[in-house]
């Protein structure tokens, strides 16, 4: 298994700019979520979903906008880049259920100018 | 509001010289407690999940403790390649579906050959 993966490793943009992270995983747990973890300020929940075509908002979701069409892939879109979204993105899953554990991907460092 | 915080911020030991990480917590309803090692540049890694007080895990040189309030992270004979960030997380029970998990700013450990 490869566990979470992420992609790209680094990205810088430009304000107002618009990408995608990629997250996948070869678990098939239904539990996807994205953080971002910044100096600090410990990892906060940005967008979570339970499963396939569910998702749901985290503590910090604005600027961000998520689908989840299959139960490997959770893409993270940031629509218009600004430099306050300048952070490192994990992406984690789990298994359904009471007392599953989250497993991190290695993580994509992005860089607003 | 959930609440967790870590201590110390960093801490450096010789090899072979046991400690202790702490990891205090304020949550109204404690679904499980979690622990991860962070190398620079890299994702969490998952250790151990801790459910209800009185809980041990061990793994190597590491043992995690639980009680009402907080937790430890025991090094016993640390090594050089157990330096990391260990990052210490708690889910409230009120986190229902998003499962969010609430990080404490975690502990840097560098082990001196």
């Amino acid at each position: 298994n490869a566990g979470v993966t992420q992609t790209p490793k680094f990205q810088v943009l430009k304000t107002g700019q618009s990408m995608t992270l990629q997250c996948a995983q070869d678990m098939n747990h239904e539990y996807m979520s994205w953080y971002r973890q910044d100096p600090g300020m410990g990892l906060r929940l940005i967008h979570y979903s339970v499963g396939a075509g569910i998702t749901d908002q985290g503590e910090v979701p604005n600027g961000y906008n998520v689908s989840r069409s299959t139960t490997e892939d959770f893409p993270l879109r940031l629509l218009s880049a600004a430099p306050s979204q300048t952070s490192v993105y994990f992406c984690a899953s789990s298994f359904s259920g009471g007392r599953e554990t989250q497993y991190f991907g290695p993580g994509t460092r992005l860089l607003v100018l | 509001e959930d609440q967790v915080t870590q201590s110390p911020e960093a801490l450096r030991l010789q090899e072979g010289e046991s400690s202790s990480l702490n990891c205090s917590y304020t949550v109204s309803g404690l679904r499980g407690l979690f622990w991860y090692r962070q190398d620079p540049g890299k994702g969490p890694e998952f250790l151990f999940t801790l459910y209800s007080a009185g809980e041990e895990k061990e793994k190597e040189r590491l043992k995690a403790t639980l009680t009402k309030k907080e937790s430890f992270l025991h090094i016993t004979a640390p090594k050089p390649e157990d330096s990391a960030t260990y990052l210490c997380a708690v889910r409230p029970i009120s986190s229902g579906s998003a499962r969010q998990l609430t990080f404490g700013s975690g502990t840097q450990l560098t082990v001196l050959p």
